[in-house]
């Protein structure tokens, strides 16, 4: 399975864009990339997902290269709400064998106001 | 319900005490996983069903971890004689089905703390 590499944790102003970066140099052609949040003492929150093309939805936006090998998370107005640990994970698109997410340790993200 | 929903929240064991998690998945999802949270880690995979059918146990760490879900809906996980090291958040997951498309997004339930003592 391919790794994810993310900075260990960044800082945002509240209010301004978290762009939040993820190298995956070692993706293959039918894993999609995923993104999760982790607000302390709470479970994963789905945020977004994608194969190739940019993402966007409610939460966030999502900018994959043309190569695939590395991706942005975009938060475009950060909230205090906000601060979490953000995952970055790369999930195998073949019913064969996608029963697993390989996570990392995530970017801490703190919203300061 | 209208999420995943895991039991006990918090769990304070004795060490060589058996435990058993139980997780309720969103109704009508097909796929269930189990994950190992250790603190100021990632999630690790222990095992998955699909339906009643575990198809993957690779991730558990010893013999002492067991998960079943016999009729395809709620799963439990067990772990005999507990041991210190296995003090961690352990999470639940379902989603809609085993194809990954636009639709079939996993989602988490709260977790279930277990601190062996």
């Amino acid at each position: 399975d391919a790794k994810t590499t993310q900075p260990p944790s960044m800082d945002c102003a509240e209010g301004r864009a978290a762009n939040l970066p993820c190298n995956h140099s070692t993706i293959s052609g039918n894993e999609y990339v995923y993104w999760y949040r982790q607000i302390h003492s709470q479970g994963p929150q789905y945020i977004i997902h994608g194969l190739k093309n940019n993402e966007t939805n409610e939460m966030a936006s999502l900018i994959i290269t043309e190569d695939r090998k590395s991706s942005t998370l975009i938060l475009p107005h950060a909230t205090l709400r906000d601060t979490a640990v953000y995952y970055c994970i790369v999930r195998v698109g073949d019913a064969g064998n996608n029963r697993k997410l390989i996570w990392g340790l995530g970017t801490s993200l703190a919203v300061n106001p | 319900g209208a999420g995943v929903s895991q039991s006990p929240r918090y769990k304070v064991a004795k060490r060589g005490q058996d435990v058993a998690l139980r997780c309720d998945p969103i109704s009508g999802h097909v796929s269930l996983f189990w994950y190992q949270q250790a603190l100021g880690q990632g999630p690790e995979f222990l095992t998955y069903f699909q339906n009643e059918a575990q198809l993957d146990k690779s991730g558990l760490p010893s013999d002492r971890f067991f998960a079943e879900r016999p009729e395809g809906s709620v799963s439990t996980l067990k772990i005999q004689r507990t041991q210190q090291e296995d003090s961690a958040v352990y999470l639940c997951a379902s989603s809609l089905s085993y194809r990954v498309h636009s639709g079939n997004t996993i989602y988490f339930g709260e977790g279930s703390w277990l601190t062996v003592v």
